[in-house]
Parts: structure tokens; sequence; C-alpha cells
């Protein structure tokens, strides 16, 4: 199974601020990588696809970037509501497989 | 608007069966590959099976495989998970998502804890 490891665990930021989120994979993935957002008592929502596209309705201060085994999840000017966990997950081969998850905080 | 929702989830002794559904409208339900993908309390995302378009191949996960069964219901739009011999371990909340590779559109969730 391709292992996926995501940092950080945790991350605290002010709004305003520009955060990242990591993710590597055990193995090359081929840009075959998702994010989500969740947040709590909601069900996951897609932001990216295929690496670096952007899912219909997203807003554009969320971009991912990265291949082989390395990828990131950026947001720009950190709103209140982007408060929430986020995962990523590989679907180059099954089983598909999620990072740990990334929960983002206010400062 | 694409909406997924699922129904039929509970309480179930460790070693018995359930089934639920996942009702989908909004796209052509015949047209794409499905899953189920579980969360344990407070834990990360897991995928659990998935089944393509037409029903006619279907993949699970090691640890449900022999135990769980995904099937569709193209004329009726309707996704299923049978859970067999379930185990504590299996207690989650268990998503249907539309699957492109990635998963598009989720429905709400429903609970499923296993305990005696």
């Amino acid at each position: 199974d391709i292992q996926m490891t995501q940092s950080p665990a945790s991350l605290s930021a002010s709004l305003g601020e520009t955060v990242t989120i990591e993710c590597r994979a055990s193995e090359d993935i081929y840009n075959g990588l998702a994010w989500y957002q969740q947040k709590p008592g909601k069900s996951p929502q897609l932001l990216i696809y295929n690496a670096n596209s952007l899912h219909t309705g997203v807003p554009s201060r969320f971009s991912g970037s990265g291949s082989g085994t390395q990828y990131s999840l950026k947001i720009n000017s950190l709103q209140s509501e982007d408060v929430a966990s986020y995962f990523c997950q590989q679907y180059y081969n099954y089983p598909y497989t999620f990072g740990a998850g990334t929960k983002l905080e206010l400062k | 608007e694409v909406q997924l929702v699922e129904s039929g989830g509970g309480l179930v002794q460790p070693g018995r069966s359930l089934k639920f559904s996942c009702a989908a409208s909004g796209f052509t339900f015949s047209d794409y590959a499905m899953a189920w993908v579980r969360q344990a309390p407070k834990k990360g995302l897991e995928w659990v099976a998935t089944i393509i378009y037409d029903g006619s191949s279907t993949y699970y996960r090691d640890s449900v495989k022999g135990r769980f069964t995904i099937s569709r219901d193209n004329a009726k739009s309707t996704l299923y998970l049978q859970m067999d011999s379930l185990r504590s371990e299996d207690t989650a909340t268990y998503y249907c998502a539309r699957e492109l590779g990635y998963f598009d559109y989720w429905g709400q969730g429903v609970m499923v804890t296993v305990s005696s």
C-alpha cells in the first residue's frame, strides 16, 4: 500500500496569513493526488484534484502543487471559514490511501 | 445539483450484519464509479470499496474483503453496502462518494456502531 505522510498534524495561523500543508507519498503517485477540507460534523469536500486542479466552486486562494512523491496545499489570505481539517489522498493505486490530516485553527 | 443521501446505519452487535444505501440524484448515476469511505470517531479517512459504473468490477480494502459487498442498482440510482461479520473496528461514519479516482461529491454520512 502507498503510505501518505501529511504534515503538520496541526497548524495555527492568523487571518490573512498564507499556510502550506505538505503530503509525501511512499512512492511516485504521478500527480494522482487530491486535497479535501472537512469541517466539524460535516462530510469532506474536494478542493484540489490531479495535484493542482481546482474543483468547481473552490475559492482561488486554494492551490495545489507538487510532483513525484511530494505535494503541497497552499491557502493564501486565510479566512475564518478555512478553519477545518485537511486531508490528502492518493488515487494512483488501490487501495486508495489518505494522509492522517492537518487541523487548521486560527491564532 | 449532485446529491448523495445515505440511510440505514445504526447500532449492531459484533458478528452481525447491516446493509445501508445511498440514493443519488442530480447526475447520470450509471456513468460513474461509486465508492464507500469511512471515518472512525476522531480519526482519519479510510477508503473501503469501489464499484465501477456498470457494476461489473468491484474493489475492496483488505480488511473488509470477504465481509463487505458493494453493489448498485442503476435503475434506482442507488448504491449499497452489505456488511457481514461486523467487528468493533468497523465502527465509523460511512460516506458514499462519487469516484473519479478522487471523490468529487460526498454524502452526509451514516454512523455505524458495532458493540455488544
